[in-house]
């Protein structure tokens, strides 16, 4: 069965600092796809990434980029010079391609602090 | 284009009670997903539709939550009777093929007293 492990609960930051949320997932599939999702305090969820298991390349979104490693299966989300916009509980998921259902990590909770 | 639409946003009820949660996907979604979340369990799938027929409900806790989708642009997540440990986020999301990202409406925050 496959995995998702978020290891930080909650991180806290001071504004402009980088942050870094840590994914580690688990799965026998050699094909399949890895999420982030944003959860602010307003509960909903929100989109921010989708990435295949075959494209490594890592990806940047503005302030947001992403580090997907296969080797050591991790797909990492590095805020830079966060904002206090940023508080929210990020959750990291996956999906196997012969699947139909993410799986969630637990979350990291991120505190950005003026 | 609208998002997931789900209704109510917020009930709060009496324990016992019957309680319907309404869900309107994305135009042209084929999938439909309902999740709860609590502190102690994070984001669980209760059950998928996928063109407006359910394939795995194997995440419905018991047989007092039933989920229907008579169409392809509204669904239903039902309660009766509910209890206090039914209270939570409930999450609707859809899909538009297998491997897209699914999209979440806002949720329903569920209260039973």
């Amino acid at each position: 069965a496959q995995k998702v492990t978020q290891v930080q609960t909650e991180i806290s930051v001071v504004e402009k600092e980088d942050v870094t949320l840590d994914c580690v997932y688990e799965t026998r599939d050699t094909t399949y796809y890895l999420f982030w999702y944003k959860q602010p305090p307003s509960g909903e969820l929100v989109f921010l990434i989708r990435r295949n298991s075959f494209d490594e390349q890592n990806e940047i979104s503005g302030r947001y980029s992403w580090n997907f490693q296969k080797s050591t299966s991790s797909f990492n989300f590095t805020i830079t010079a966060s904002q206090v916009v940023d508080s929210a509980v990020y959750f990291c998921a996956l999906l196997l391609y012969a699947g139909n259902m993410l799986t969630f990590g637990g979350g990291t909770r991120l505190m950005v602090k003026p | 284009d609208a998002g997931v639409i789900q209704s109510p946003r917020h009930e709060v009820t009496e324990m016992g009670q019957e309680v319907t949660l309404r869900c309107k996907p994305i135009s042209g979604h084929n999938s439909l997903f309902w999740y709860r979340q609590t502190m102690m369990r994070g984001l669980e799938l209760l059950i998928y539709f996928n063109n407006n027929v359910p394939i795995d409900d194997s995440g419905m806790p018991e047989d007092r939550f039933s989920a229907k989708m008579p169409n392809a642009s509204f669904s239903t997540l039902k309660i009766q009777p509910s209890e206090p440990r039914d209270s939570a986020v409930y999450f609707c999301a859809s899909r538009r093929d297998r491997v897209n990202e699914q999209f979440f409406g806002p949720g329903t925050r569920l209260t039973v007293l």
